[in-house]
Parts: structure tokens; C-alpha cells; sequence
């Protein structure tokens, strides 16, 4: 039972453009939403988060949106860079302090020049 | 600063030995958890440990185990190698005074088991 899905595996788009990566959950009890990006041969690191009570947060060239009543969150870039071409993993924390993070599958975006 | 190192970071071994994996948390960070990271299934959460006490484990079976020492470094162990187990073994440390969620990983220690 995967309670956190990202249904597209990849993503192709052209530099300078818009990149949209999309992430549902069904767990309604996930307090904490976050992106993590994942070049190959290295570990993943953290590029952005919200909180369950907010529906959108930005940092950047990076936007995160939350529509708690879809369960549905996405991340924009924007403009996309080459840079950007990598696996994004979105990830869903619950309550007690727990660093457990439940991770979707992943979707590998490629930025083309 | 150093970041998360794990060791080892390859690692190639036959069905029914074990394997032990070692970690070493950004120093100061107190919080260790390990994911495994296969092409099916994405990172799994196998288990997290702070201050030497595991807080949580996820759903791997009893075969999968680890530690946490009081220097804060952590060793997960595997038993019983399935051909199944062939995957990254990642390694995240985390201040906990830091952004929720927010994990320092390793580059991780890439099993394979023949």
C-alpha cells in the first residue's frame, strides 16, 4: 500500500521552461511534505518543504504547493535549469518527531538545453 | 563540515552470508535513520535510531537489523542474504533542531547479493 505516489516516472522539458512534479498521498494524518532531489552516485538532498496547516511555500526558483483537501501537492521550478536534471523524490512526514519519512518512487526530470 | 559517510560503498556478496554497514552521522547529529533505495520501490524507511534507542523501524522482516553507538555512528546488519536485498543502503543523519524532515544523506552502500 503506497501512501505516497508519484505516478509520473519521468519528466522531459526544455530550459528556461516550466517543470511541474506531481505527488498524491492518502495518509490524511501526514503533517509534513517535503522534496528531496537525487543526482546519480550521490545520496538525496533535502530541496524543499511545507507544512500541513500552509499550501504553498517558496525558495527560489522552487515553489511547493498543497492542496490538503485533493492530497495532492506539486513542485515547480522556474525557470528549469540543466542543472535540474535529476530524480525528485516527494516525501510525507507524520506527527511525534519521528524522522520517518515515507518517499514516493520518484520521477526523473531532464532539463534539455 | 564533513557530511554522512558510509562505508562501505560497494559491496558484492553470495545468498545466506551477512553484511554489516557502517555510518557516520554529521557530527553533532544525534538522529540516524537508514532507507533502502531499490528501482521498484523507491526509498524504504527501515529504521532510526537517537541517542543509541531505535524510535521506529519500518516493515522489513527481522533479518534486517541495526545499532546505534553512544558516538552517535550506526551500523545496520543484514542476515541471511536474499537475492532481494541487492539495493542502495542509504544512511541520513539529522539535528533535529533543523527543518522537519529534513535529512543529511550519505552516498549510500550499494549491495549486491549473487
Amino acid at each position: 500500500d503506497q501512501q505516497v505516489k508519484q505516478n509520473s516516472p519521468s519528466l522531459s522539458v526544455q530550459e528556461g521552461r516550466i517543470s511541474i512534479l506531481n505527488c498524491d498521498y492518502t495518509n490524511s494524518m501526514f503533517d509534513y511534505f517535503l522534496w528531496y532531489k537525487k543526482y546519480p552516485a550521490e545520496g538525496p538532498t533535502f530541496l524543499i518543504s511545507i507544512s500541513s496547516i500552509k499550501d504553498k511555500n517558496e525558495d527560489g526558483r522552487f515553489t511547493v504547493f498543497l492542496n490538503k483537501s485533493a492530497k495532492h501537492l506539486s513542485l515547480h521550478i522556474v525557470p528549469s535549469q540543466p542543472g535540474d536534471s535529476a530524480v525528485y523524490f516527494c516525501a510525507a512526514i507524520g506527527q511525534g518527531g519521528s524522522e520517518k519519512l515515507v518517499f514516493g518512487k520518484g520521477t526523473k526530470l531532464t532539463v534539455n538545453p | 563540515k564533513a557530511g554522512v559517510t558510509q562505508t562501505p560503498r560497494y559491496l558484492i556478496k553470495t545468498r545466506g552470508q551477512q553484511v554489516t554497514l557502517s555510518c557516520s552521522p554529521i557530527s553533532g547529529h544525534r538522529s540516524v535513520s537508514w532507507y533502502q533505495q531499490t528501482p521498484g520501490q523507491g526509498l524504504q524507511f527501515l529504521f532510526e535510531y537517537f541517542s543509541e534507542t531505535q524510535r521506529n523501524k519500518g516493515n522489513f522482516p527481522g533479518r534486517f537489523s541495526g545499532r546505534q553507538f553512544s558516538n552517535s555512528r550506526s551500523e545496520m546488519n543484514v542476515s541471511t542474504l536474499e537475492l532481494g536485498d541487492s539495493a542502495l543502503y542509504l544512511c541520513a543523519s539529522s539535528s533535529m533542531t533543523k527543518s522537519i524532515g529534513e535529512l543529511f544523506f550519505g552516498e549510500g552502500s550499494r549491495l549486491t547479493v549473487l
